[in-house]
């Protein structure tokens, strides 16, 4: 069952850019989450936003939550080419106890 | 240091074959997952524990086969039944399993049946 879907499937930038990348979902969520996934690596949890909340910061990153449209968008700012690698959106259902993935988006940092 | 581990990094079988991948956390997490990852897709839940001595099937439970006998340990064993073992195995847990927060990954088993 896929409750995240990831927007757009690849993205290529170059470096120092800014790059977007969306997720929506279906059913209604506690939380929403992001992760990161460099080549052939375990993820790493990048942030987490909650129902109540509408954006979030950290670093160079900011997510956005919109409930009502059930999407949210991750934006890093001024790209490094540390940054490329797969993101992927987490979501849990209201009453689940478990997170579904969505299938990523796989960022490329041109130098 | 803690953290998740999962050995072997890499694994090779013969089909036909069970195999048992390890997964240790000393995290004092509650929870524990494994999903299953194909080139290019998503993760999706193959099985999770949210306590000792319980686990509950995921998505895509076939064919695979987990135990939660301790805390700190959840292998999963992928048996001749699964009809299309070879993939990259990612273990998880998280501090409490009911509705979860972030999820603590390990660094991945890729397993190739040939």
């Amino acid at each position: 069952s896929q409750q995240g879907e990831e927007d757009p499937q690849a993205l290529s930038i170059q470096e120092g850019e800014n790059a977007t990348m969306n997720c929506s979902y279906k059913t209604s969520i506690n939380n929403l989450q992001w992760y990161r996934q460099n080549s052939g690596r375990g993820l790493v949890h990048l942030i987490l936003i909650r129902s109540n909340e509408r954006e979030k910061h950290s670093g160079r990153l900011r997510v956005t939550l919109d409930t009502s449209k059930k999407s949210s968008s991750l934006l890093i700012t001024a790209s490094r080419a540390a940054d490329t690698a797969s993101y992927f959106c987490a979501t849990d259902a209201s009453s689940a106890s478990k997170i579904i993935f969505g299938s990523g988006t796989r960022l490329s940092i041109r130098p | 240091d803690g953290g998740i581990t999962q050995s072997p990094k890499y694994l090779f079988r013969k089909e036909g074959q069970n195999v048992t991948l390890s997964c240790e956390q000393n995290l004092n997490h509650d929870a524990m997952y494994w999903y299953r990852q194909d080139p290019g897709q998503g993760l999706r839940l193959i099985y999770y524990s949210q306590i000792v001595n319980d686990f509950q099937k995921g998505d895509i439970a076939e064919g695979y086969s987990v135990s939660r006998e301790k805390k700190e340990s959840f292998p999963l064993t992928v048996t001749s039944a699964q009809k299309n073992p070879t993939a990259f195995y990612l273990c998880a847990s998280s501090i409490r399993g009911s509705r979860p927060d972030e999820q603590y990954f390990g660094p991945g088993t890729r397993l190739t049946v040939t």
